[in-house]
Order: C-alpha cells, then sequence, then structure tokens
C-alpha cells in the first residue's frame, strides 16, 4: 500500500458542470476525511466519514456538495453545477478510529472552474 | 472554535543555518498537534505528530515541540537544507469524540538560499 490516492490530480471544468473526484485511502484506516485548500490557505473541514458513515459536515459544504463511501473502502465527493469559487486543491486524509491517530493525506485534486 | 495561527507567514534563510517556525492555538483543548510539508501544487506530508500528553517530538534534523498550556508549538529544523524548502503547516484536533478534524494555520513559507 503506497498511502492515500487520489483521482485525477487535475480537472478543468467550465461553471455549471458536475464533477466528481474519488480517494483511496490506506488500506486499514476507517476513518476518510475531505478537505479544500484555496491559494495561501490552510486546509479546511469538508466533511469525514468512520466506515460508510458520513459522521460531520461542514457549513462549507454547501447542499450542491456531496461524498460518498459506500462498503467503507474508497470514498467520493462531487460537486454539481460547478461555480468560479469551487476552484481550489481538495485533500483526502485517513487515519485509524481512535483518538490522536496521525492522518495521513494525498496528493490532492486541484479543480479549476472556467 | 479554534483557530491557528502561524508566524512568520514567510521565512527566508541561508543553507545551513538552525531555524524555527511558530504555532499558537486558541483553544488548549486538543487530542494532538500534527506538523506537515507542502511542496507547491502537492498534497501534505505528515512530519511530525504530537500526542497532547507529550512536550515534543524528534524526527532527523526536525524537532517539535508542545506546549499545551499555552497554546503553543514550534518546530526546530536544524541544518536546514535547500530541499527544506516548502511551505509548513501546523493543525490541532479537538477533543471532542468522533471530532478529531484538523484544523490548520495558515503556514509558513520557508526558503533556503544556497
Amino acid at each position: 500500500d503506497t498511502g492515500v490516492s487520489q483521482d485525477p490530480r487535475h480537472k478543468i471544468t467550465k461553471r455549471g458542470q458536475n464533477v466528481t473526484f474519488r480517494c483511496d485511502p490506506i488500506s486499514e484506516h476507517n476513518r476518510l476525511y475531505w478537505y479544500r485548500q484555496t491559494l495561501g490557505q490552510g486546509p479546511e473541514f469538508l466533511t469525514y466519514f468512520q466506515n460508510e458513515a458520513q459522521l460531520e459536515k461542514s457549513r462549507l459544504l454547501s447542499d450542491r456538495f456531496s461524498a460518498e463511501r459506500p462498503k467503507g473502502s474508497f470514498s467520493t465527493l462531487e460537486i454539481q453545477r460547478t461555480e468560479q469559487g469551487d476552484s481550489a486543491m481538495y485533500l483526502c486524509a485517513s487515519s485509524l478510529a481512535w483518538s490522536g491517530t496521525e492522518a495521513f493525506f494525498g496528493q490532492g485534486t486541484r479543480l479549476t472552474v472556467v | 472554535k479554534q483557530e491557528v495561527t502561524q508566524i512568520p507567514a514567510a521565512l527566508s534563510v541561508p543553507e545551513g543555518e538552525n531555524l524555527v517556525l511558530n504555532c499558537s492555538f486558541t483553544d488548549s483543548a486538543i487530542y494532538n498537534l500534527q506538523w506537515f510539508r507542502q511542496d507547491p501544487g502537492k498534497g501534505l506530508t505528515s512530519l511530525l505528530l504530537i500526542q497532547s500528553s507529550q512536550r515534543e517530538q524528534t524526527s532527523g534534523r526536525l524537532n517539535a515541540s508542545l506546549d499545551k498550556s499555552s497554546g503553543r508549538s514550534t518546530l526546530y529544523i536544524a541544518a536546514s537544507q535547500p530541499g527544506d524548502s516548502a511551505t509548513y503547516l501546523c493543525a490541532v484536533s479537538g477533543t471532542n469524540f468522533g471530532n478529531e478534524k484538523l484544523t490548520f494555520g495558515t503556514g509558513t513559507r520557508l526558503t533556503i538560499i544556497p
């Protein structure tokens, strides 16, 4: 296992289109997180799963955003009707589900909405 | 609401010097603090994790300290090298069970001058 994997690495889309990103966590990790990072800022929390259950969603996650983690393995993040303000790096992280464990991040998906 | 601040926002030092990066957080009720490195356009690489009960962690030329009561952490880099040039982010996780999302600072952009 080589770590957290995200696909695609880059995505350019026209405003109004839908996009979907995929994250494959480290295989034994049952927690999976999504973060968003804009230029010059630190990552901001979007949502997280423990196994297949989505336990928390940030207020940043508007109703155009949806995330799933079927069977508690990989996760997808979908953005519907993209807007220019959605342009950002979307980062996925995974960890073991007990307090204080180290989070490992993927390489991110860079989304550009034109 | 937890807030994380990193000062300075940018730092340039000649190769070979030792340096310290600072991180402060407003709520001392944390489970752990993690330091990350981020290269331009890339994801986050975990450098060090300090549990709330610990005072410091070391990995190679890196040493991170944590003073939870005062809400501060430092990352010490010894004998800096040009390859250390990157943005360094610190992040803290909360104490509510199941709420271990990371809250990030905005990072310190480090440049090592050959």
